[in-house]
């Protein structure tokens, strides 16, 4: 079946430290998306891709990098610089067709202790 | 900058009325809008698409109408059933290939 996978589902780490989030989708999509949601709150821009080699920052791009060298993969990084970094983090993809409906992963949950 | 607003407060209604979101947007008139449905610990699922010359669209229970005037999309479920309680979220292009969302409504619907 074709969908989006993320990976780890939970992750919780040490102040100081980074981590990366994986996110594999198999729809031939050209256009990635990182979302960050907080409780009671929408979803908020990090960064998207619209082809391979190329990304853009979104609203709240500070402390996270991403990378996209292969079309089907695009990880995120929250690095510690990220002063807030626990939150729900939403992989997306979809097609360069002007209206196109994103396709969501089921998310990563990550917990600073 | 471009702006979503959806109401933040919960919508409690009764199995089989109709439930009935808004979404409000300033700052921008966008080519469409799409409503997604979230469940608890789940990614959205997109439900609908309404272009801006659309008033209205229909998909079985679900219908969605935009205006462009009021700057505002309304979202129905008829015949709501406990199922359909979730979070509802809308969003809208805003140049390019970038998406915002609004916070989204949760809906709860009684049996």
């Amino acid at each position: 079946d074709g969908g989006i996978t993320q990976s780890p589902k939970y992750l919780f780490r040490k102040e100081g430290q980074n981590v990366t989030l994986s996110c594999e989708q198999n729809l031939n999509h050209d256009a990635m998306y990182w979302y960050r949601q907080d409780p009671g709150q929408g979803l908020r821009l990090i960064y998207y891709s619209q082809i391979v080699n190329d990304f853009q920052k979104g609203d709240i791009a500070e402390g996270y990098s991403v990378s996209r060298e292969k079309k089907e993969s695009f990880p995120l990084t929250v690095t510690s610089a990220q002063k807030n970094p626990t939150a729900f983090y939403l992989c997306a993809s979809r097609t360069n067709a002007n209206t196109g409906e994103l396709f969501f992963g089921e998310g990563s949950r990550l917990t600073v202790l | 900058s471009q702006k979503i607003e959806q109401n933040s407060e919960a919508l409690n209604i009764q199995e089989g009325k109709t439930a009935t979101l808004t979404c409000n947007y300033t700052n921008y008139s966008p080519a469409y809008l799409q409503w997604y449905r979230q469940d608890p610990g789940r990614g959205p699922v997109f439900l609908l698409l309404i272009r801006e010359n659309e008033k209205e669209k229909r998909k079985e229970r679900l219908k969605v109408t935009f205006d462009t005037t009021l700057k505002q999309s309304l979202f129905h479920i008829t015949a709501s059933q406990p199922a359909d309680s979730a979070t509802y979220l809308c969003a809208l292009p805003t140049g390019g290939f970038k998406t915002i969302f609004g916070a989204g409504t949760r809906l709860f619907v009684k049996a």
